[in-house]
Parts: structure tokens; C-alpha cells; sequence
């Protein structure tokens, strides 16, 4: 049973750029959400999607979108990059009835310069 | 706005000890809590959950116990080895974390 994946797992990017991180739930799983996590900090929630569509959003930027697919896959898009989202994207799967119920990717780390 | 707190930042141990990791919620209306591992770098790591009709879930060495009233969670970790050294995470059913605990238990 595969877990969560993300790719990629490393990006480096220039200020002003634009990003594309995707994430693939938990076998079963219907919702995904993304959060941001700064170094030494607790994961921050940017959004969730179940159905295609944002269903719930965190206090980011509308920099910050997002797009969910038919076989609940996920991307996270971040346009007009600034040296302050470089940080760890993780993504989590969860099912619609039990949304409390986590479980995590590996993550992406994005460094912007 | 749900803030969470979690005591203490971090905590350096001998290996064998045993370990109590402290949550707290600002709203206290927490119905199901989960705590995570993390490893630097790394991803999240699903420890306990405890939901909405529990009070605490027990795995292994690991127990977890969530006062609803006060909106407190207690983590225990009972004889600490050094694969325990991570950072513990909390979170409640809204998506907002802590900043974590980091543990480093010495051999």
C-alpha cells in the first residue's frame, strides 16, 4: 500500500519564478491539504482540496493555489516566489469522514535565491 | 485564533528515561488530536490519534492522553531509547500545529 508521495524532493528556484510541487494521497484517501513548514517552525496548513475543489484555506497569499485531479491528486503552484517561501512543502492525505486523520509525504524542500 | 503550545522546546535525556511531552490547545474545544515524529527534513510520521469518543490511545511506549475540558494533551514516552530523537509534533482537528518539541535522548 503506497503512502503519500511528492515530487519533487528538491527545487531551487530564483526570485520572481514560479513553482509547481505535486503530491499523490494515500491509496483510499480522498482529500488532500499543504502545508508550509519554515525551518525549526511547526507546519503552517496553506489549503485543502477534496472534490476538485479549495475547500478550506489557510491565512496565505493568493499566490498560493492549487489544483486537485479526478484520481485526487494534488498540485501547489506559487507564483512571483520570494526568498521568504523557501521553506519544506508537505503535503497530507486524508479521508472526507475522518479528516483528522493525517498522514504525511516526504515533503519538498524549495529554495528560493 | 487556535494557537498551540508545546512544552518543552526541546529536552536533552539519558537513554532509559521516561519522557512527558506537554500540548495545549487556546481554544479548548478539541475533539481529536494526533501527535507526529518528524526527523529532520523529513516528513511527518503518524504516532497516536486520539479521536472524539477516546481519551487516550496507547502504542508501544507511547501513550497519549487529551483533556477536552482544558484542551491539554500529554505525550509519554516510557524508557527512552536514541532512535527516539526527533521533533514531536501536535495537532488538533482544525490543521494548526505546534512548534514541536525536540527530544534528543543520549545513548
Amino acid at each position: 500500500d503506497a503512502g503519500v508521495t511528492q515530487s519533487p524532493t528538491h527545487l531551487i528556484k530564483t526570485r520572481g519564478q514560479q513553482v509547481t510541487l505535486r503530491c499523490s494521497p494515500k491509496s483510499g484517501h480522498d482529500t488532500v491539504s499543504w502545508y508550509q513548514q519554515a525551518l525549526g517552525q511547526g507546519p503552517q496548513f496553506i489549503f485543502q482540496y477534496y472534490e476538485e475543489e479549495e475547500r478550506q484555506r489557510g491565512n496565505f497569499p493568493d499566490r498560493f493555489s492549487g489544483h486537485q485531479f479526478p484520481n485526487y491528486s494534488s498540485e501547489l503552484n506559487v507564483n512571483a516566489l520570494l526568498l521568504g517561501d523557501s521553506a519544506l512543502y508537505l503535503c497530507a492525505s486524508s479521508q472526507s469522514g475522518k479528516l483528522y486523520e493525517q498522514y504525511f509525504g516526504p515533503g519538498t524542500r524549495l529554495t528560493v535565491t | 485564533k487556535q494557537e498551540v503550545t508545546q512544552i518543552p522546546a526541546a529536552l536533552s535525556v539519558p537513554e532509559g528515561e521516561n519522557l512527558v511531552l506537554n500540548c495545549s490547545f487556546t481554544d479548548s474545544a478539541i475533539y481529536n488530536l494526533q501527535w507526529f515524529r518528524q526527523d529532520p527534513g523529513k516528513g511527518l510520521t503518524s504516532l497516536l490519534l486520539i479521536q472524539s469518543s477516546q481519551r487516550e490511545q496507547t502504542s508501544g511506549r507511547l501513550n497519549a492522553s487529551l483533556d477536552k475540558s482544558s484542551g491539554r494533551s500529554t505525550l509519554y514516552i516510557a524508557a527512552s531509547q536514541p532512535g527516539d530523537s526527533a521533533t514531536y509534533l501536535c495537532t488538533g482537528q482544525n490543521f494548526v500545529f505546534g512548534p514541536g518539541t525536540r527530544l534528543s535522548v543520549l545513548p
